[in-house]
């Protein structure tokens, strides 16, 4: 049972590369969240999805562009990255057919990402 | 707006004695509270869970917590601490009457339990 999973786990980049993140979850489940984890911080949303075809951005969105083309995929972008994106990104989803925002959240073991 | 405080970085207790950990949130409406715990390099995990009802709830691992409207709390606590909950442990709120999809986090306490 994968439940989420993300790729890469480690990660370092030169300012002005580009890169991706990738989640995939096997769950079914119609949201899913990219977050950031910064020390002293904790999570803050970056982007979400509730369904294939559907994204919004969430508390700290810019410098990130994601798609959400089938419910499995939910891959997190990076145009062009600086060192201020230099974090630990976090995949979650959640089933919604549970209720409305009731249900727990599934974590991916993470993305540790620097820039340079 | 939503916010959740989680006053103390660090929390330290001896093994064996009860533990608190502490949280209060700030929402326009009624909230879903959620504690959540993230083990040294893996993804964070669902402890527990308040939506409704019985204001004190009981979650995995022994753990519980007990939502207070008046004083918008919801500190998780634990009778008796094991070594092996040495964590960090995060709140998130969100706000019932939010038409986002938003969980607010906050930035998380050290739980450190000292054989």
């Amino acid at each position: 049972n994968a439940g989420v999973t993300q790729t890469p786990k480690f990660q370092v980049l030169k300012t002005g590369q580009s890169m991706t993140l990738q989640c995939a979850q096997d769950m079914n489940h119609e949201y899913m969240s990219w977050y950031r984890q910064d020390p002293g911080m904790g999570l803050r949303l970056i982007h979400y999805s509730v369904g294939a075809g559907i994204t919004d951005q969430g508390e700290v969105p810019n410098g990130y562009n994601v798609s959400r083309s089938t419910t499995e995929d939910f891959p997190l972008r990076l145009l062009s990255a600086a060192p201020s994106q230099t974090s630990v990104y976090f995949c979650a989803s959640r089933s919604m057919r549970q209720g409305v925002w009731t249900g727990e959240l599934f974590f991916g073991e993470g993305s540790r990402l620097t820039v340079l | 707006a939503q916010s959740v405080a989680q006053p103390e970085d660090q929390v330290n207790v001896a093994e064996g004695n009860p533990l608190t950990v502490k949280c209060t949130y700030s929402v326009s409406g009624n909230p879903y509270l959620f504690w959540y715990v993230q083990y040294p390099n893996r993804g964070l995990q669902f402890l527990l869970k308040y939506i409704t009802g019985d204001n004190l709830v009981k979650g995995s691992y022994g753990f519980e917590a007990e939502f207070n409207k008046s004083q918008t709390s919801f500190h998780l606590k634990k009778p008796s601490a094991l070594v092996s909950d040495s964590a960090l442990y995060f709140c998130a709120v969100r706000d019932r009457m939010d038409s986002s999809y938003k969980l607010i986090f906050g930035s998380g306490t050290r739980l450190l339990v000292r054989p």
